[in-house]
């Protein structure tokens, strides 16, 4: 099974600050990475997928980066809807979740 | 515009069975491979199962193998989770979600439902 580590589990950032979070597959899965915007009480909402392609009505401020192993979700200037948490996820063998990243406000 | 919408929700005993549905409109439902993930409270996403547009494969997580049965009707726009000896750890939101691939084996999860809440307890 392919595991999936996200890094930080929590990130504290302020309105305008560039933000990255990492993710790491235990195997190759080429470019076969979607990353996922979750709030409390909502629909997770996806972002970004085969590794860097935006999902459509998706602000550009979100950019998706990498293959293999290593992979990037940068957010350019962290606006106030973004205080959210983020999960990347490979379906390049089965399906499997990161554990997740909760951006907080500092 | 796309919309799913769970139902089936609720509190069940540990060893009973529920059935989840997820109505789906606003696009060609058969033409779309459909997921299930759910999501344990204070944890994060796990895919629990996927089946293919027209119901030819389908494929679970380890953790339901066995237990659970993904199906859909597609006379009927819906989308189904059977699951059965259900366990404490299975207590969770669960989401339909629409792949975002057309006619093809699945990719990822594209669009997905509000969730519908599944405790299990005594």
């Amino acid at each position: 099974d392919i595991q999936m580590t996200q890094s930080p589990s929590t990130l504290s950032a302020s309105v305008g600050d560039r933000v990255t979070i990492s993710c790491r597959a235990s195997q190759s899965i080429t470019n076969w990475l979607a990353w996922y915007q979750l709030k409390p009480g909502k629909a997770p909402k996806l972002l970004i997928y085969k590794a860097s392609s935006l999902e459509s009505g998706v602000p550009s401020r979100f950019s998706g980066s990498g293959s293999g192993t290593e992979f990037t979700l940068t957010i350019s200037s962290l606006q106030p809807d973004d205080f959210a948490t983020y999960y990347c996820q490979q379906y390049n063998s089965s399906w499997t979740f990161g554990q997740g990243t909760k951006v907080e406000i500092k | 515009q796309v919309q799913l919408v769970e139902s089936g929700g609720g509190v069940v005993q540990p060893g009973r069975s529920l059935r989840l549905s997820c109505e789906a409109s606003g696009f060609t439902f058969s033409n779309y491979g459909m997921h299930w993930v759910r999501q344990a409270p204070g944890k994060g996403l796990e895919w629990v199962a996927v089946i293919w547009f027209d119901g030819s494969n389908k494929y679970y997580a380890d953790s339901v193998r066995g237990r659970f049965s993904i199906s859909r009707d597609n006379s009927k726009n819906t989308l189904y989770l059977q699951m059965n000896s259900l366990r404490a750890e299975d207590t969770a939101v669960y989401y339909c979600a629409k792949d975002q691939r057309r006619a093809a084996a699945p990719g990822t999860p594209g669009y997905w439902g509000q969730g519908t809440l599944v405790t299990v307890s005594s």
